[in-house]
């Protein structure tokens, strides 16, 4: 079946520019997470969705980012003002919230976002 | 301190060698442990999970040590397409399931 999509896979922006970010989970999954990850760096965890709300929003960085997921499948990553820093892959990850005491993650392909 | 950290490597060996990559974590209530691996410009995929017991899928075996805060991954017989970069990965108690990774150590295995 179909895994997790990301659009677009490469984003070029300007410093100070707003950009979105989507993700389309794996049908059926009701978990989904946002992670950024640096060259060189493992992923860090952005934001979590169980269903249409945000259950953890610890680790967006400041409130430049921001995400919705409003009828609990697609997500969007937003962020404002965009700095250099910004510039990252970003990671969207779904899993079903069924039985098994750990639901595996399944990442998409990242978008990779570039700030000029 | 980072809440796991990995030697980033990078390790360079033969193929058919065996090769052993060490984690160690800071949060004693983490809670669940795993290897993932990353090729280049891919995104991550588990490899396994790491019990308490120790696990073996055919040439990988990972282990956990809670009392030392330390997991491993043996890699043998390693073929080249085990070229790749290993990411240990834990899930901290009490946080709502979201995977606190490590800096990854890159493997190549060469012909």
């Amino acid at each position: 079946g179909a895994g997790v999509s990301q659009t677009p896979s490469n984003k070029v922006t300007e410093k100070g520019k707003y950009v979105e970010l989507r993700c389309d989970p794996i049908s059926g999954h009701t978990a989904l997470y946002w992670y950024r990850q640096s060259l060189g760096q493992g992923p860090e965890f952005l934001i979590y969705f169980q269903g249409t709300g945000a259950a953890d929003d610890s680790g967006l960085p400041n409130d430049r980012f921001f995400a919705v997921r409003p009828e609990g499948s697609v997500s969007t990553l937003k962020i404002q003002r965009t700095e250099r820093g910004d510039s990252a892959v970003y990671l969207c990850a779904s899993s079903s919230r069924s039985s098994s005491s750990y639901n595996e993650q399944f990442f998409g392909p990242g978008t990779r976002l570039t700030v000029l | 301190r980072k809440e796991v950290e990995q030697d980033p490597g990078p390790f360079n060996v033969p193929e058919g060698a065996t090769v052993a990559f060490n984690c160690t974590y800071s949060n004693s209530a983490s809670q669940s442990f795993f290897w993932y691996r990353q090729d280049c410009r891919k995104e991550p995929k588990l490899l396994m999970s790491v019990y308490s017991s120790g696990n073996e899928d055919g040439r990988f075996t990972a282990q956990l040590n809670r009392a030392s805060q330390y997991i491993s991954l043996l890699i043998r017989d390693s073929k080249l397409s085990d070229s790749a970069t290993y990411l240990c990965v834990v899930i901290l108690s009490g946080s709502a399931r979201q995977l606190t990774f490590g800096s990854g150590t890159q493997l190549t295995v060469l012909p």
